[in-house]
């Protein structure tokens, strides 16, 4: 079975301060990656996701993530964040070879962003 | 392109009554899966379809709940009786594909609290 351990429940920053969540998974079995974030009253939304190749993915928003498989970490950073950012992060894998698509998801990372 | 419907937004009930939720899937999409959010947690996969076939539902408590994608687009999800510890966010999502790594899109979620 895989888990997912996002070690930090909560993460003040003020803004234009860099941050940085971090991800850690549990696998047998190859997997690929995710980060999901969620803003206050709404769904969850796709930030980024590792698939293969380079093991840097970027996000369209200034966030990236870094897959590091000796470390078993898949770790999402921005340099510099807005109010906007506030919202809860969740982490997420699934298993490559399996015959769904299922996500096992971290317990989620609440941003506050603080002026 | 319209994104993923859910119904109700909120539900309260007492324990031991039935509910039901309801997902209208985004269009062409031929897999719907349907996650449970406990607060505090990241979500947890209940039910996975394929079309009008279940893939996963390796998760759902189906001693009370149910799910059915009769015709392959929508879905309903039904819990009977309910119990105190099923008071969570029911997630609805869905991909294009089944394929391991395809893009979940997710809708806004039924807060369901049972009293």
């Amino acid at each position: 079975a895989q888990s997912v351990t996002q070690l930090d429940s909560q993460v003040p920053v003020f803004e234009e301060a860099p941050v940085e969540l971090r991800c850690n998974y549990s696998s047998s079995v190859s997997v690929y990656l995710f980060w999901y974030v969620q803003y206050p009253n709404q769904g969850l939304q796709l930030l980024l996701k590792y698939l293969s190749g380079s093991t840097l993915v970027e996000s369209i928003n200034g966030f990236e993530a870094e897959f590091n498989k000796s470390q078993t970490s898949f770790h999402l950073r921005k340099p510099s964040v807005h109010i906007s950012d506030t919202a809860e992060y969740f982490c997420a894998v699934s298993v490559i070879k399996a015959a769904g698509n299922k996500l096992t998801f971290g317990g989620g990372t609440r941003v506050l962003v603080k002026p | 392109e319209a994104g993923v419907a859910q119904s109700p937004r909120y539900k309260i009930i007492e324990k031991r009554q039935s509910v039901a939720f309801w997902c209208n899937p985004i269009s062409g999409h031929a897999t719907l899966y349907w996650y449970q959010q406990i607060l505090g947690q990241g979500p947890k996969l209940l039910i996975q379809f394929q079309n009008n076939g279940v893939v996963d539902d390796s998760q759902l408590p189906k001693d009370r709940f149910s799910a059915e994608r009769l015709k392959g687009v929508d879905s309903t999800l039904k819990i009977q009786p309910a119990k105190l510890e099923d008071s969570a966010v029911y997630l609805c999502a869905s991909s294009s594909t089944s394929g391991v790594g395809d893009t979940q899109y997710f809708g806004p979620g039924t807060r369901l609290t049972v009293l």
